[in-house]
């Protein structure tokens, strides 16, 4: 079956700090790949996505890039902010019949960044 | 990309009762989805709402315990029957994106129960 594994939080940074949050996945097929984030009290929103090999993902300074040779999609920020504090998610899809994609998330990373 | 409501934001119920949880949709969607998120975990699917049929629900989760209605194109339902306080959630729907991006779930802003 499908399976993601994201870095273990808490993750505390400083302002400024370079991120990465690990993820690497398992999976039948050709999965697209996705990172999700939750700020507090609220629901998830899509950060980025990346749906086929080499294709890099990005958005609001976030970067991903898709390596199936190391089934990977870490996610990375050269310079993190107060308001990046939150649960990232790292999430793949793959086709499951009919029209229905699956989505099977990673625990969840939680990242605060101090000023 | 979609914008998706939900009703109520939050809610304090007693054991033994049930609420029913909405989730509105600004345009017509063919798959809607609900899912669990436990105090400090990650989301689990519920079950998969397909219009004009019954939902499939994942292993662990029957439509007894969590009847979900999808009456049209742009709307569902989900029931949390007889609850307890393990029944504390948050509880999200999400929606596949459009024709030919349908890989991509968005999700509404979650509803947020407390079972005393």
């Amino acid at each position: 079956g499908n399976s993601v594994t994201q870095m273990e939080g808490p993750v505390t940074l400083s302002e400024e700090a370079f991120l990465t949050i690990n993820c690497t996945y398992t999976a039948t097929g050709y999965p697209s790949l996705f990172w999700y984030v939750q700020y507090p009290g609220e629901g998830l929103q899509l950060l980025l996505k990346a749906t086929k090999a080499d294709d890099k993902g990005s958005n609001k300074g976030f970067e991903a890039t898709y390596r199936k040779e190391t089934t990977s999609f870490h996610l990375e920020k050269g310079s993190v902010q107060v308001s990046d504090s939150a649960v990232y998610f790292c999430a793949l899809t793959t086709f499951s019949g009919g029209s229905n994609y699956k989505l099977t998330f990673g625990k969840g990373t939680l990242l605060t960044v101090n000023p | 990309s979609a914008v998706i409501s939900q009703k109520p934001s939050r809610d304090i119920c007693q054991r033994g009762t049930s609420l029913t949880i909405q989730c509105q949709v600004d345009s017509q969607v063919t798959m809607m989805f609900w899912y669990r998120q436990q105090p400090g975990q990650s989301l689990t699917l519920i079950a998969t709402a397909n219009q004009g049929s019954e939902a499939t629900y994942e292993s662990g989760f029957v439509i007894d315990k969590f009847p979900i209605s999808r009456p049209n194109l742009t709307f569902s339902t989900l029931t949390v029957s007889n609850m307890s306080p393990e029944d504390s959630s948050i509880y999200l729907c999400s929606v596949e994106g459009e024709r030919g991006r349908q890989e991509t779930q968005y999700f509404g802003p979650g509803t947020r129960l407390l079972v005393l």
